[in-house]
């Protein structure tokens, strides 16, 4: 069965950091791209995040560039997004998302996990 | 402020066709493929259609999508209960370097 499974949500101080995970199974995880997408309260989904099969290649929203960092172990199975200095507004339910091709160039997300939330609040 | 614009709700009684649009520009819809998701809070969004109107496998033949020019569409037929959700339209923008959401529709069924 495919499935994604995110992990280290939480609650953190605004300016602190916290790296959410993500567990691949049912696919060969290699041969396709992967991201972050969250839905803040009471608002839509947002694009945080993307990165290539081969982990080459890294996109951000301008909203977390220079504050958040992808990357994926492909051996593992496993995709990761640190975020620091966060900030209120980065409250929000983040999924993990497949894309359906290897390199980002559309917005296929055609496998999504449940979701980790993370509050940044003092 | 979503780079693609959707009306904020939608209704609609048991049987009947609604549509939901989605405009965008010339970075985004103008030249990529629009791709549909539906939203039920508190679970994973689902992947409706993909390259304008394509189903994936399992989606019914009831949810069908259009696109033109700048603006894209999303039609349910036969509308059921369970098809009360949020709907999410979004896209590539070449400008941005990566994908956009519109800012949802929440479809009730009256």
């Amino acid at each position: 069965e495919v499935q994604l499974l995110e992990s280290g949500g939480g609650l953190v101080q605004p300016g602190g950091s916290l790296r959410l995970s993500c567990a691949a199974s049912g696919f060969t995880f290699s041969s396709y791209a992967m991201s972050w997408v969250r839905q803040a309260p009471g608002k839509g989904l947002e694009w945080v995040s993307a990165i290539t099969g081969s982990g080459g290649s890294t996109y951000y929203a301008d909203s977390v560039k220079g504050r958040f960092t992808i990357s994926r172990d492909n051996s593992k199975n496993t995709l990761d997004l640190q975020m620091n200095s966060l900030r209120a507004e980065d409250t929000a339910i983040y999924y993990c998302a497949k894309l359906d091709e290897v390199v980002p160039a559309g917005a296929a997300f055609d496998i999504w996990g449940q979701g980790t939330t993370v509050t940044v609040s003092s | 402020q979503s780079v693609l614009t959707q009306p904020p709700s939608a209704s609609g009684t048991p049987g009947q066709r609604v549509t939901i649009s989605c405009s965008g520009g010339h970075s985004n819809i103008g030249i990529n493929y629009v791709y549909w998701y539906q939203h039920l809070p508190g679970t994973a969004p689902k992947l409706l259609l993909y390259r304008n109107n394509q189903r994936p496998s399992g989606v019914p033949d009831r949810f069908s999508g259009s696109k033109s020019g700048t603006s894209a569409s999303l039609a349910i037929s036969g509308l059921r209960s369970e098809d009360e959700a949020d709907y999410y339209c979004a896209g590539w923008d070449n400008s941005l370097r990566g994908p956009v959401f519109g800012g949802g529709t929440k479809l009730t069924v009256l």
